[in-house]
């Protein structure tokens, strides 16, 4: 299947300190990409869904101000958490859809990236 | 709206015996409905899928999924479990209406243990 990395795969960050995440497509063009967060033992939480050259469309009670994403190139998206406190610690997970086709696209997950805030 | 539920927090299966990990859904329209594996700290894996055509999806490592209508189910199985196959499984739905996006809405998980 198709591969999608992630950067750093963890980070440790003083509180009040800002804190970028790399998602890439390595071997595929990804027209949208997602950012997901997982609390322990929980399921993935949608925060925002991300579309090449566009702005990123947020779920709602996620702040976007605090989480900047930017979708710079059809394989490549950042999530910056910005000013972090330790309750945005976290592991982040990164998707990205393959295929422009709905009954036939494949999204694709990232390897995650653990975020602790201290 | 759209959704999923995993009833199991945890399924324990004996290696070599059949595993099943259950899936309900609940979406307008006909759904798309996936699985991914987890492993410890790290992403999602792409188990299979069901969009439409024969109700027996069959994936990676073994895995089969049947798609049941009528009792709006997609559960997980697998004839013959592994140890490897230890891990968290999650069930997921998206609708198929072009228009719903193209976000996964994910089931709470399943953590799987198989034991030797």
């Amino acid at each position: 299947g198709a591969v999608v990395s992630q950067h750093p795969s963890w980070v440790i960050c003083k509180s009040g300190t800002s804190v970028k995440i790399e998602c890439r497509s390595l071997d595929f063009q990804a027209t949208t990409m997602f950012w997901y967060r997982q609390f322990p033992k929980q399921s993935l939480m949608l925060m925002a869904t991300s579309n090449e050259g566009s702005k990123a469309t947020y779920e709602q009670g996620v702040e976007k101000d605090k989480f900047l994403i930017n979708h710079a190139s059809l394989t490549l998206s950042t999530l910056t958490v910005t000013s972090a406190h330790p309750e945005d610690s976290s592991f982040y997970i990164c998707s990205a859809r393959e295929g422009r086709e709905i009954s036939t696209d494949t999204q694709y997950f990232g390897p995650g990236t653990r975020l602790t805030v201290l | 709206a759209q959704s999923v539920a995993q009833p199991e927090d945890q399924v324990n299966v004996a290696e070599g015996n059949p595993l099943t990990v259950k899936c309900t859904y609940s979406v307008s329209g006909n759904p798309y409905l996936f699985w991914y594996v987890q492993y410890p700290n790290r992403g999602l894996q792409f188990l299979l899928k069901y969009i439409t055509g024969d109700n027996l999806v069959k994936g990676s490592y073994g895995f089969e999924a049947e798609f049941n209508k009528s009792q709006t189910s997609f559960h997980l199985k697998k004839p013959s479990a592994l140890v490897s196959d230890s891990a968290l499984y999650f069930c997921a739905v998206r609708p198929s209406l072009s228009n719903s996006g193209y976000a996964l809405n994910f089931g709470k998980g399943t953590s799987l243990l198989v034991t030797p």
